[in-house]
C-alpha cells in the first residue's frame, strides 16, 4: 500500500496568510493526487485534482504541485471560508490512502 | 446537476451486516470512464477510502476487511450498494458514497450517512 504522510496536523494562521500543506507519498504517484477541503458535519468538497489541477469553481488562491514524491497544497491569502481540514489522496494505484489531514484554524 | 444520497440503518448490532444504498442523479455508470466509491470516516479522525466499482464492472476494495466488503451496481436505478458483513463497533462511521472520474479523484459526494456499531 502506498502511505501517505501529512503534515502539519494542525495549522493556526490568520486571514490574508499563505498557507502550505505536504502530503509525502512512500512511492511514485505518477501525479495522480488530489486535494479535499472538509468542514466539520460535512462532506470533503474536492479542490484539485492530478496534482495540480483545479476543480470548476475553486478559487484561484488554491495551487497544488509536486517535486518527485512530496505534494503541496498552497492558500494564498487565506479566507475566513478557507478554515477546515484538508486531505490528500493517492488514487495511483488500490488500495487508495488519503493523508492523515491538517485542520487549519484561526490564530 | 449531480447528486449522490446514500441510505442505510443508523444503528446495526456487531455481527450483523450492513448495506447501504448510494442513490445518484445526474451522471449513469454506463457512462465511460465513471465510477462511484464509498469512503468512511470514524468519528473524529481521517477519511478512509473502501472500495469502488467502476462503468465497466471493475471493482477494487480494501483487502484489510478480509473478505468482509462488497459493493456491487445497479445501473438501470442509478444505485451502488456496500455490504461489509460481520460489523464491529471500529466500523462506526460516517459513510460517504462519491463520483469519480478516470485520471481524477472523487469530485462530487453525497452528504453522509453515520452508522453506529452498538449492542
Amino acid at each position: 500500500d502506498i502511505q501517505m504522510t501529512q503534515y502539519p496536523s494542525t495549522l493556526s494562521a490568520s486571514v490574508g496568510d499563505r498557507v502550505t500543506i505536504t502530503c509525502r507519498a512512500s512511492q511514485s504517484l505518477n501525479s495522480y493526487l488530489a486535494w479535499y477541503q472538509q468542514k466539520p458535519g460535512k462532506a470533503p468538497d474536492s479542490l484539485i485534482y492530478r496534482t495540480s489541477n483545479l476543480e470548476s469553481g475553486v478559487p484561484s488562491r488554491f495551487s497544488g504541485s509536486a517535486s518527485e514524491t512530496e505534494f503541496t497544497l498552497t492558500i494564498d491569502s487565506l479566507q475566513p471560508e478557507d478554515f477546515a481540514t484538508y486531505y490528500c489522496q493517492q488514487y495511483r494505484s488500490y488500495p487508495w490512502t488519503f493523508g492523515g489531514g491538517t485542520k487549519v484554524e484561526m490564530k | 446537476q449531480i447528486t449522490l444520497k446514500e441510505s442505510g440503518p443508523t444503528l446495526v448490532k456487531p455481527t450483523q451486516t450492513l448495506t447501504l444504498t448510494c442513490t445518484f442523479s445526474g451522471f449513469s455508470l454506463s457512462d465511460p470512464d465513471v465510477g462511484v466509491g464509498w469512503v468512511r470516516q470514524p468519528p473524529g479522525r481521517a477519511l478512509e477510502w473502501l472500495a469502488v466499482i467502476h462503468w465497466n464492472e471493475v471493482k477494487h476494495h480494501r483487502p484489510d476487511l478480509n473478505g468482509r466488503l462488497t459493493i456491487t451496481k445497479d445501473t438501470s436505478k442509478n444505485q451502488v450498494v456496500l455490504i461489509l458483513t460481520n460489523v464491529d463497533p471500529v466500523d462506526t462511521a460516517t459513510y460517504f458514497c462519491a463520483r469519480r472520474l478516470i485520471w481524477r479523484g472523487m469530485d462530487y459526494w453525497g452528504q453522509g450517512t453515520l452508522v453506529t456499531v452498538s449492542s
